[in-house]
C-alpha cells in the first residue's frame, strides 16, 4: 500500500459530461502529480501542485482542470468528456519532510467514456 | 525538456537467468533518474533511484540499475529472474532545475518463463 488513496476506482460516463477524480496523498506529501495512461500514449503527465499552488503543468487539455485544497487533497475535473478521455488516471505524491524524492502512486482511477 | 526512452516493448526470460531492461534519457542538468514496476490493474511501485553517488543503485525485490553518464543510460538488472517479476516496467527522469514532475518512459514488458 503507497499510501495514496484515489476515488472512484471505476468510473463510466457519457460523452459531454464532466467528472471529478479525488486523490489523498501520503501523510505529510505536499506535492499531488496527475498523470494520465492510455494505451497509445503511454504516461503522460498533466498537473504537479506543490501546498496547494501550481507547480507544473504538462500536456493537460483545457477541458481539464485540477486543484489541490488546505488538507492537501487534490480532485482533477474533466468536462466535455470524449471517447478519447478513456484512460487510467494516476495521482502521485512526495515532498514529506525528510522523504526521499521519489513519488509515490495511487492504483488509480479508471474512467472509461462511452 | 526531457525525456526517457526504453528501446523494448518486451524481454522475453527464462526462470533462473539474469534480466536486463534498458532505459536511456536526456535531461537538462543532474538527471534523478527511477524505476517502477506496474502489476495488472495496479498502480505504479517504486524499485529503485538514483540520485547522485554510486554508480550501482540497489533496489526492491532484489532489482538493481547502473547509472552510466556518459551513455545516458540506467539499466534495470536482476541477476536471477522469477515467473513473478513479469510485470510492466517503466524508467522516469526528472531534471532538478525546477520542473520536478517525472518524465515516463514507454514501458517495457517483462515477461518470466518457468
Amino acid at each position: 500500500d503507497s499510501g495514496v488513496t484515489q476515488t472512484p476506482k471505476h468510473l463510466i460516463t457519457a460523452t459531454g459530461q464532466r467528472v471529478t477524480l479525488r486523490c489523498s496523498p501520503r501523510s505529510g506529501d505536499l506535492s499531488v502529480y496527475w498523470y494520465q495512461q492510455s494505451l497509445d500514449q503511454g504516461l503522460q503527465f498533466l498537473i504537479q501542485y506543490y501546498n496547494g499552488e501550481e507547480r507544473a503543468k504538462g500536456n493537460i487539455l483545457e477541458r481539464f482542470s485540477a486543484q489541490q485544497f488546505p488538507d492537501l487533497h487534490s480532485e482533477l475535473n474533466l468536462s466535455s468528456l470524449e471517447l478519447g478521455d478513456s484512460a487510467l488516471y494516476f495521482c502521485a505524491s512526495s515532498g514529506r519532510t525528510g522523504g526521499g524524492t521519489e513519488a509515490f502512486f495511487g492504483q488509480g482511477t479508471r474512467l472509461t467514456v462511452v | 525538456a526531457q525525456s526517457v526512452a526504453q528501446p523494448e516493448d518486451q524481454v522475453n526470460v527464462a526462470e533462473g537467468n539474469p534480466l536486463t531492461v534498458k532505459c536511456t534519457y536526456s535531461v537538462s542538468g543532474n538527471p534523478y533518474l527511477f524505476w517502477y514496476v506496474q502489476y495488472p490493474n495496479r498502480g505504479l511501485q517504486f524499485l529503485l533511484k538514483y540520485i547522485t553517488g554510486d554508480n550501482l543503485v540497489k533496489g526492491s525485490y532484489g532489482f538493481e540499475a547502473e547509472f552510466n553518464k556518459s551513455q545516458t543510460s540506467f539499466h534495470l538488472k536482476k541477476p536471477s529472474a522469477l515467473v513473478s517479476d513479469s510485470a510492466l516496467y517503466f524508467c522516469a527522469v526528472r531534471d532538478d532545475t525546477g520542473r520536478r514532475a517525472l518524465t515516463f518512459g514507454s514501458g517495457t514488458r517483462l515477461q518470466v518463463q518457468p
